[in-house]
């Protein structure tokens, strides 16, 4: 079973910050939040990922609450290439059988000139 | 572009054939994944191979045969697939099996059977 929530679709100017939310109420101590994205007809991209602290890249920015009972996903400054299903997806813990990627269902970002 | 190499892209093929998945990378990644992923839903592990060996086998029909031939190759052999089956197939790879260092993914390969 998914351990995210995450909105079915948001729209966002092009230009401005776009930020998806994502919900981990489940997440235990040592488990990661990724985030991945599916441009239509391509592979999942990894964004970016963490565990405890905020982390940036030349992509994305991750901000992670304290209690990481959930985190959002910023893309400063969005383009109509960011158009994409974006998921958040939690790592499974090592004592889990598997320590596998648990996708959710995902985020459609629909960019708009 | 990806560092992951799919080939080939698109494939058709009947009931009755045997066909073969391949991927590549030359990333020195010791992890390595097959996945399938039907249309508007999110990607589904089929098998994973750490240090050429199989790892994690999803309970997948053994029409589906995967073999990693060395630590830059995998490929999936296919036998008698049924209509179901037809689904875009990823590649991935990562550092470790059990590392959090990130899947990169190949761009799949559609799959129609016909």
């Amino acid at each position: 079973d998914a351990k995210t929530t995450q909105p079915p679709s948001m729209d966002c100017a092009e230009g401005r910050a776009a930020n998806l939310p994502c919900n981990h109420s489940t997440i235990s101590g040592n488990e990661y939040v990724y985030w991945y994205r599916q441009i239509h007809s391509q592979g999942p991209q990894y964004i970016i990922h963490g565990l405890k602290n905020n982390e940036t890249n030349e992509m994305a920015s991750l901000i992670i609450t304290e209690d990481r009972k959930s985190s959002t996903l910023i893309l400063p400054h969005a383009t109509l290439r960011d158009t994409a299903v974006y998921y958040c997806i939690v790592r499974g813990s090592i004592t889990d059988s598997n320590y596998q990627l648990i996708w959710g269902a995902g985020t459609k970002l629909i960019i708009k000139p | 572009d990806t560092e992951v190499t799919q080939t080939p892209k698109h494939l058709v093929m009947g009931m009755t054939n045997k066909k073969s998945l391949k991927c590549e990378q030359h990333m020195g990644h010791r992890a390595m994944y097959w996945y399938k992923q039907k249309a508007k839903k999110p990607p589904e592990l089929m098998f994973v191979y750490s240090y050429e060996k199989l790892s994690i086998n999803e309970s997948v029909p053994s029409r589906f045969s995967p073999e990693c031939p060395n630590s830059s190759l995998l490929n999936l052999h296919l036998h008698a697939l049924q209509p179901e089956d037809s689904a875009l197939y990823l590649c991935a790879s990562s550092q470790e099996l059990m590392g959090n260092q990130p899947q990169h993914f190949g761009d799949g390969t559609r799959l129609s059977i016909l």
